[in-house]
């Protein structure tokens, strides 16, 4: 597509409940990066892949915190047991190449985020 | 947690202002950006900054990265409504041994452009 897609927009969640949020990059780039954004703050690194691979995590709150990209194009966040701190939105973000940012060319593409309430 | 200490947190001003917004930072930065982010929707970008001193414009904006590579500033010129939103800077680093780089994010300026 043209942007980077996510699904769902919202989603209302139940304490304890598990969420699935899905990032539809732009066809053929090989970074992708989620970042969790809460109320009124600016967007928090949470895991970068290059391809399927998963190179850094270190931005995943806990280990209910899970990110897959099995294909290299589309990626799943997972958020098991979700608590009222997860409330928060979640920015998917991708990139045509896997050097960072030297040029204009590969510069981050936004998505606009699937906003997570826990109840 | 957030390393960028943006400036100020929110503005109002009248239409055809000159607005001026700053990120400091204690660490040093490969490259500095600047986006824009409307309600509902992701960060937009609107300058990239490679080089240390270097100073960029995109239209009415004007952007620079500082000579220390800790500090930048975002200029808009002759504000207008749809310049209402919020505004983050973003510094990046290459991590060591990698090709890639990371974004950090400042708390965002909240502009407000009255007609």
């Amino acid at each position: 597509g043209a942007g980077v897609s996510q699904s769902p927009r919202y989603k209302v969640a139940k304490r304890g409940q598990d969420v699935a949020l899905r990032c539809d990059p732009i066809s053929g780039h090989v970074s992708l990066f989620w970042y969790q954004q809460a109320l009124g703050q600016g967007p928090e690194f949470l895991t970068y892949f290059q391809n399927e691979a998963q190179l850094d995590k270190s931005g995943l709150p806990s280990d209910r915190f899970f990110a897959e990209r099995p294909e290299g194009s589309v990626s799943t966040l997972k958020i098991q047991r979700t608590q009222q701190e997860d409330s928060a939105v979640y920015l998917c973000a991708s990139s045509p190449s896997r050097l960072a940012g030297t040029s204009g060319a590969n510069v981050l593409t936004f998505g606009a985020g699937s906003r997570l309430t826990v109840l | 947690g957030q390393q960028l200490n943006q400036s100020p947190q929110s503005m109002f001003i009248q239409e055809g202002e000159d607005v001026s917004m700053n990120c400091t930072s204690s660490s040093i930065f490969n490259t500095w950006l600047w986006y824009k982010q409307d309600p509902g929707e992701g960060p937009v970008l609107l300058i990239a900054l490679y080089k240390a001193g270097e100073l960029t414009s995109n239209g009415r904006l004007t952007a620079q990265f500082g000579i220390t590579r800790k500090d930048s500033f975002l200029n808009i010129s002759a504000s207008i409504p749809s310049d209402v939103g919020i505004y983050f800077c973003a510094g990046q680093v290459i991590l060591v041994g990698t090709s890639y780089g990371k974004l950090t994010f400042g708390q965002g300026t909240i502009l407000t452009v009255h007609p």
